[in-house]
């Protein structure tokens, strides 16, 4: 069983470009958690996804962030018009069960980490 | 989600056991305590996690105080690939939505 897997690992955009995350979860995992890094931090909730469903967005800046977990295909983190402030580490995590249940742990994958130049 | 209160850094030889204390005064009686280490350019990896009693996994042990305000991580015996940051995070059991919610950990340095 692979574990969650993202890509590109590394991903390099100019300044205004569009910036595509992608997040494949464990298989049987419906649930997926995106997170940001930024260089010497820690990790920032982003947004935690159901298929099909976003259930919790509270961290998600209010412009040109988007996300999305189809029925079928990985769960895919949209930046548009990139800017400087958005270079971080992005990680993505997936869960058998909600993180508030008994015995559920978390698989993060090993990120994307995105360079705006 | 309870906040947590953990050293910035601690450092430890290697071989020798280690613990990495964490505080969370607020949490409530359906908080789990979860633990979480991210080495250097990784994700975040599972620890350990539990609720009221003492738990232990092939990783690590967790000793949780009695009345859950407070609980410690313990390697047994430190190495070099222990070197990482180490976050203590409390969780809601409601079953409503929930994430696990970081802050800044404990920068472990282990030693020769």
């Amino acid at each position: 069983n692979a574990g969650v897997m993202q890509n590109p690992r590394h991903l390099v955009r100019r300044r205004g470009q569009e910036a595509r995350l992608r997040c494949s979860p464990m298989k049987g995992h419906s649930h997926v958690y995106w997170y940001r890094q930024l260089p010497e931090e820690g990790l920032k909730f982003m947004v935690y996804l159901q298929k099909e469903n976003i259930i919790d967005e509270s961290g998600m800046p209010k412009e040109r962030f988007s996300a999305e977990f189809p029925k079928e295909g990985p769960s895919i983190l949209r930046i548009q018009q990139v800017v400087r402030g958005d270079s971080a580490a992005y990680f993505c995590a997936s869960s058998v069960l909600q993180f508030g249940q008994m015995n559920t742990e978390a698989f993060f994958g090993q990120g994307t980490r995105l360079t705006v130049v | 989600d309870a906040k947590t209160t953990q050293p910035n850094s601690m450092e430890s030889n290697e071989e020798e056991p280690v613990h990495l204390p964490c505080n969370h005064s607020t949490i409530s009686g359906t908080d789990y305590i979860h633990w979480y280490r991210q080495l250097p350019s990784q994700g975040p990896e599972y620890v350990i996690h539990g609720l009221t009693s003492n738990v232990n996994n092939r990783m690590a042990s967790l000793a949780i105080a009695e009345d859950r305000k407070s609980s410690t991580l313990i390697l047994h015996r430190a190495t070099l690939r222990d070197a990482a940051v180490y976050y203590c995070i409390t969780t809601e059991s409601t079953g409503t939505a929930s994430k696990l919610t970081f802050g800044t950990g404990t920068r472990l340095q282990v030693t020769l």
